[in-house]
């Protein structure tokens, strides 16, 4: 079955930190670029991170730079998101998401997680 | 950053309703451009991307146009599970971006 799924979400105090996990299977995982995407309350999209199939390239938006760290294992299947620092605005959902095409950097997202909450909050 | 600005952030609606919702990139994006619809609770799902081509499976009713600068979304004729959010995404930046949404609602 054609999946991601997300674990590592929870409760943390301010200054925090946390690691996501993004689980893939059903597919060639080492040849897709992986996406990371938050949903606060009520609110809309926000992509947070990006990285090439290999790991060779990353990308950050600027609201996580220098505090979130995106990374892959090809061999497990899966990829990550550290985070940092955490601020109680970092409060959300978060989603991995797998672009449309293999081997093509498309940045368009067909593959999502179900989304695992953090929180942060004293 | 690229800015997506979407119109209107909601719209009252009625089942067989032709809908259109627009989205507005601050610098010409050519025609990277994507849609999704999203439900309360569920991850988004991908409907249009490249701004007019069709995800496998996803029904004719929608559609996408534009260029540059100004795009469209059009339901052709509204099906009461459409009600949902729906957001374009561009994807000409290594820095993506999404529209703030738009959610339609039952009128």
């Amino acid at each position: 079955q054609v999946q991601l799924v997300e674990s590592g979400g929870g409760l943390v105090r301010p200054g925090g930190s946390l690691r996501l996990s993004c689980a893939a299977s059903g597919f060639t995982f080492s040849d897709y670029c992986m996406t990371w995407v938050r949903q606060a309350p009520g609110k809309g999209l926000e992509w947070l991170s990006y990285i090439s199939s290999s790991g060779s390239d990353i990308y950050y938006a600027d609201s996580v730079k220098g505090r979130f760290t995106i990374s892959r294992d090809n061999a497990r299947n899966s990829f990550y998101l550290q985070m940092n620092s955490l601020r109680a605005e970092d409060t959300a959902v978060y989603y991995c998401a797998r672009d449309r095409v293999a081997a093509v950097d498309t940045r368009d997202f067909e593959l999502w997680g179900q989304g695992t909450l953090v929180t942060v909050s004293s | 950053d690229i800015q997506m600005t979407q119109s209107p952030s909601s719209l009252s609606v009625s089942v067989r309703d032709r809908v259109t919702i627009t989205c507005r990139a601050s610098q010409s994006i050519g025609a990277y451009l994507n849609w999704y619809q999203q439900k309360p609770g569920k991850a988004p799902n991908l409907l249009i991307y490249a701004t007019s081509k069709l995800q496998s499976g996803v029904p004719s009713r929608f559609s996408g146009s534009g260029s540059g600068t100004d795009f469209t979304l059009t339901i052709s004729s509204l099906q009461p599970e459409d009600f949902a959010t729906y957001y374009c995404q561009q994807s000409y930046s290594t820095f993506i971006t999404f529209g703030q949404g738009t959610r339609l609602e039952i009128k």
